[in-house]
């Protein structure tokens, strides 16, 4: 069986500065992916980054970055200068085999 | 298409009815997911295809849910005898190959059940 778990209903950050979403997971898969996807307001789910668990080395991508922690069974989201249209619902999940699991989302205000 | 689409957006239903919801997957993409989401909540897996075989519908609620997928590009996703506990926005997603993939999303059906 798989879990996730995200603590933090709402966060929000002010424009231009940086901010931490947390995940952590449960899982008894040896091979496992780990994502972050974005819904936006009446928009489709997008995804913002993707880590294999095999790599010691956190993804990057532009200013979004992980702090992957394997043994904690950690995946952080860090969402360096912030911008107005990085308000979304976060969704941390996991994938193993053929089965995809979601948290339960952080809403994520952006303050002008 | 440019994307996964489905239809149709939204959808009203007696309880007691039958609905069917298809999904559109981008042209190519082997896998293709099924996904519940209740307001307010997450995404919650409801079955994975790779082609047209359905190898993981672990995450069906119920027997009164089932997906096809024949042709190994569009899916149909049946649910009979509606609940207004089925009422949620039932989202579809496929991916190119793996299903460790990133997943492209549909804008999802809003299912009403009155």
């Amino acid at each position: 069986a798989q879990t996730v778990t995200q603590s933090q209903p709402e966060m929000s950050v002010q424009e231009a500065e940086t901010v931490t979403l947390s995940c952590t997971y449960d899982t008894s898969e040896s091979d496992y992916y780990l994502f972050w996807y974005k819904q936006p307001p009446s928009r489709q789910m997008i995804l913002v980054i993707r880590q294999e668990a095999y790599k010691q080395q956190n993804a990057t991508e532009n200013r979004f970055s992980v702090n992957f922690q394997k043994a904690a069974k950690s995946f952080s989201l860090k969402i360096s200068d912030s911008q107005l249209g990085d308000a979304a619902m976060y969704f941390c999940a996991i994938g193993g085999g053929n089965q995809f699991y979601f948290g339960t989302g952080t809403s994520l205000t952006v303050i002008p | 298409g440019a994307g996964v689409s489905q239809s149709p957006r939204y959808k009203v239903a007696k309880r007691g009815q039958d609905v069917a919801l298809r999904c559109d997957p981008i042209s190519g993409h082997v896998s293709l997911f099924w996904y519940q989401q209740a307001l307010g909540q997450g995404p919650e897996f409801l079955t994975y295809f790779q082609n047209e075989a359905q190898l993981d519908k672990s995450g069906l609620p119920s027997d009164r849910f089932f997906a096809e997928r024949p042709e190994g590009s569009v899916s149909t996703l049946k649910i009979q005898r509606t609940q207004q506990e089925d009422s949620a926005v039932y989202l579809c997603a496929s991916s190119f190959r793996d299903p460790q993939n990133e997943q492209f999303f549909g804008p999802g059906t809003r299912l009403t059940v009155l």
